[in-house]
């Protein structure tokens, strides 16, 4: 059964980077042909889909975030990672990764979700 | 960006009953919706897809319909471990996907 786990720092300062890793378990990220996303919720607010990566290290960001935005793979370590540049309060929110359920191509379809890290920028 | 749109934003129920949950979108999405749960402190978890299709190992009484761009998700027969938020999403042609807000489904 594959699972993901997000993980980072919990507390990232005003104009600063956000780094975030995905660690999948259950099965080689490289093996199959799935895509891998990036999607966070804001408190109080809806989801926002941030981007995808698939093993090639193809990429698709989300225009809003594009950017300042980097979704980068390492399937030696079977994980997939985000790199925010230049937070703010507005990308105060809980982070999540994702695994798209689509075998010939991205669905937009999320199948299996890690549990979420939440990430404050903050001073 | 196509927006989308769910009401009501909260649904007191209670077990047994029958729940419908509504989303809209901004633009004609043919039926690529999908509709997840999310609990607190769980991951969230893909329902349906296709707009009617149920994933793999979601009971029966969750069903989806509709097309374009209109679109609902019934649930039949509450049960206790149902008391949940829903999203529904749209997947239409190429990202951004986008979602809609949430509808909290609480005990009445």
């Amino acid at each position: 059964q594959v699972q993901l786990l997000a993980s980072g720092p919990g507390l990232v300062e005003p104009s600063q980077t956000l780094s975030l890793t995905c660690t999948v378990s259950g099965d080689s990220i490289s093996s199959g042909s799935f895509y891998w996303s990036w999607i966070r919720q804001h408190p109080q607010r809806g989801l926002e889909w941030i981007g995808y990566v698939y093993k090639s290290g193809a990429t698709y960001d989300n225009p809003s975030l594009k950017s300042r935005l980097r979704i980068s793979i390492d399937t030696s370590r079977n994980q997939f990672s985000l790199k925010l540049r230049s937070v703010s309060d507005a990308d105060t929110a809980v982070y999540f990764c994702a695994r798209d359920r689509g075998i010939d191509g991205p669905m937009g379809a999320f199948d299996v979700w890690g549990l979420g890290t939440m990430v404050t920028v903050s001073s | 960006e196509i927006q989308m749109t769910q009401s009501p934003s909260s649904l007191p129920a209670s077990v047994g009953d029958r729940v419908i949950i509504t989303c809209r979108a901004s633009q004609n999405i043919r039926r690529f919706l999908n509709w997840y749960q999310h609990r607190p402190g769980k991951a969230p978890k893909l329902l349906i897809y296709g707009a009617s299709t149920l994933q793999s190992g979601v009971p029966s009484r969750f069903s989806g319909s509709g097309s374009g761009t209109e679109f609902t998700l019934t649930i039949n027969s509450l049960q206790p471990e149902d008391f949940a938020t829903y999203f529904c999403q749209q997947s239409y042609s190429s990202p951004p996907y986008t979602f809609g807000q949430g509808t909290k489904l609480e005990i009445k």
